[in-house]
């Protein structure tokens, strides 16, 4: 039963399109994100939700719009896609139990702009 | 500007034998490190954490030491085994402390072969 989900997997899309991805969680926990894993592998946030609020919006452009309809969702639009937006996004989730900063990772999507 | 850095992007090492990975990060008001594992096609997934306030945290065969005054981390891995063959990545909880903001580094790929 995964934990967190992410759907799709993998994504390829043509040059000024518009995409969706969705994040579920069934861990209860109250706080989700969205981070990028870009072609150095670094994972970077790019937003954070607690309780479908937003707390953390890093420097991301304004094409990339996340959703948050209930605190088990988290979704990521991106508007009008370019090719530097290749790259696999991760969606997580952190919950405040006793290792609250602990956060769980979706599988990942891999988006590709041709 | 990485303040996580992990300077060696591979490691190889034989069955049993003991493995190191190396995290080193610039900015001394992180108060919390994780290392995270991932399998290729999956998400990261959390492995052992430490607090700034202690020097070593021990979970099986793994054990974390940190160095604050060299503002260094080490993740041991004793004895190695091929299910440990993944890529390691270290992070660090922001400054910001609160809403778990983590940074983390681009990560090592440990090969452990027979």
């Amino acid at each position: 039963d995964t934990a967190v989900s992410q759907t799709p997997k993998y994504l390829v899309t043509q040059m000024g399109n518009d995409k969706s991805i969705k994040c579920e969680q069934n861990l209860g926990h109250d706080t989700m994100y969205w981070y990028k894993q870009d072609s150095k592998k670094f994972l970077k946030i790019m937003f954070s939700y607690n309780n479908k609020e937003l707390i953390i919006n890093e420097t991301v452009p304004n094409r990339f719009s996340p959703k948050s309809p209930d605190k088990a969702h988290l979704n990521l639009h991106i508007n009008s896609l370019e090719l530097g937006d290749s790259a696999v996004y991760f969606c997580a989730s952190r919950g405040s139990g006793a290792s609250p900063d602990t956060q769980y990772f979706g599988p990942g999507t891999r988006l590709t702009v041709l | 500007d990485q303040q996580v850095k992990q300077n060696s992007p591979s490691l190889s090492v034989q069955e049993g034998r003991i493995s190191i990975l190396n995290c080193d990060y610039t900015n001394s008001m992180f108060d919390y490190f994780l290392w995270y594992k991932k399998y290729p096609a999956e998400g990261p997934t959390f492995l052992i954490s430490i607090s700034s306030i202690k020097d070593k945290n021990e979970d099986g065969r793994f054990t974390v030491f940190l160095n604050k005054s060299a503002k260094h981390l080490s993740l041991h891995i004793v004895p190695s085994q091929p299910g440990d063959s993944a890529v390691y990545f270290c992070a660090a909880r922001g400054p910001t402390g609160g809403y778990n903001k983590l940074i983390f580094g681009a990560g090592t790929r440990l090969a452990v072969h027979p």
